[in-house]
């Protein structure tokens, strides 16, 4: 099977600009969750997506947000960029069930802020 | 919410000798303890999880130690290798019954392999 992917793997933007980052999953898999990468905060969750229903949050401002499609393809966007938003930000797809929680996790959108 | 705190943050060891990293965990409903491995410029990968039904599991030269009752778990390699080299990650999440889903991370260990 085809692993997760992510596009773009690159992107840089200005501040007060906005992103939308795609993730699309693991065939079969229901669950997407998303990721922010940085050296200081480590991995921090951001959101989980289980057929096209938001089931977790994390403690992002609400600039950040996302959706999931009937394909399970999630799509995050963040408003009104800030510096500090520069991150590899990461998802990560899992079947969603109990019994096969494993997350498999993309390669990543490296997020320049300038 | 939970808090996983992840010992050492940076760890150096020879060939051939064995490596140990630590976290602890705070919310005593977490029950699934993954560790992902992530080299430089690429992205994570599990390498070995546990339930916490299990104390204990081993996949070749990794195993990984779970003591419910102190909170923490460890990832143990054994003869380890230059190809061992990266971040090693682990993570905590609460799975079952009106779960949880998320993985709350450790801060990671930067582990380096002198040959």
């Amino acid at each position: 099977k085809a692993g997760v992917t992510q596009t773009p793997r690159y992107l840089i933007k200005t501040r007060g600009q906005q992103v939308t980052l795609s993730c699309s999953p693991i065939s079969g898999h229901r669950s997407v969750s998303w990721y922010q990468q940085t050296p200081g905060q480590g991995l921090q969750f951001l959101f989980e997506y289980f057929s096209e229903t938001q089931r977790n949050k994390g403690n992002f401002p609400g600039r950040f947000s996302g959706r999931q499609f009937s394909n399970s393809r999630s799509e995050m966007n963040v408003s009104t960029l800030e510096l500090g938003d520069s991150a590899l930000y990461l998802c990560a797809s899992s079947l969603g069930t109990v019994q096969t929680d494993t997350q498999y996790f993309g390669p990543g959108t490296r997020l320049t802020v300038l | 919410g939970e808090n996983v705190e992840q010992h050492p943050s940076t760890l150096s060891v020879q060939e051939g000798d064995s490596a140990v990293i630590k976290c602890t965990y705070s919310d005593s409903a977490s029950n699934y303890f993954p560790w992902y491995k992530q080299e430089l410029g690429k992205r994570p990968q599990l390498i070995i999880d546990i339930r916490s039904n299990v104390g204990e599991k081993k996949d070749q030269r990794i195993a990984v130690t779970l003591n419910k009752t102190a909170k923490h778990f460890s990832l143990h390699i054994t003869e380890t290798q230059p190809e061992d080299s990266a971040v090693y990650f682990c993570a905590a999440s609460k799975i079952g019954g009106g779960s949880n889903y998320k993985l709350t991370f450790g801060k990671g260990t930067l582990l380096t392999v002198n040959p």
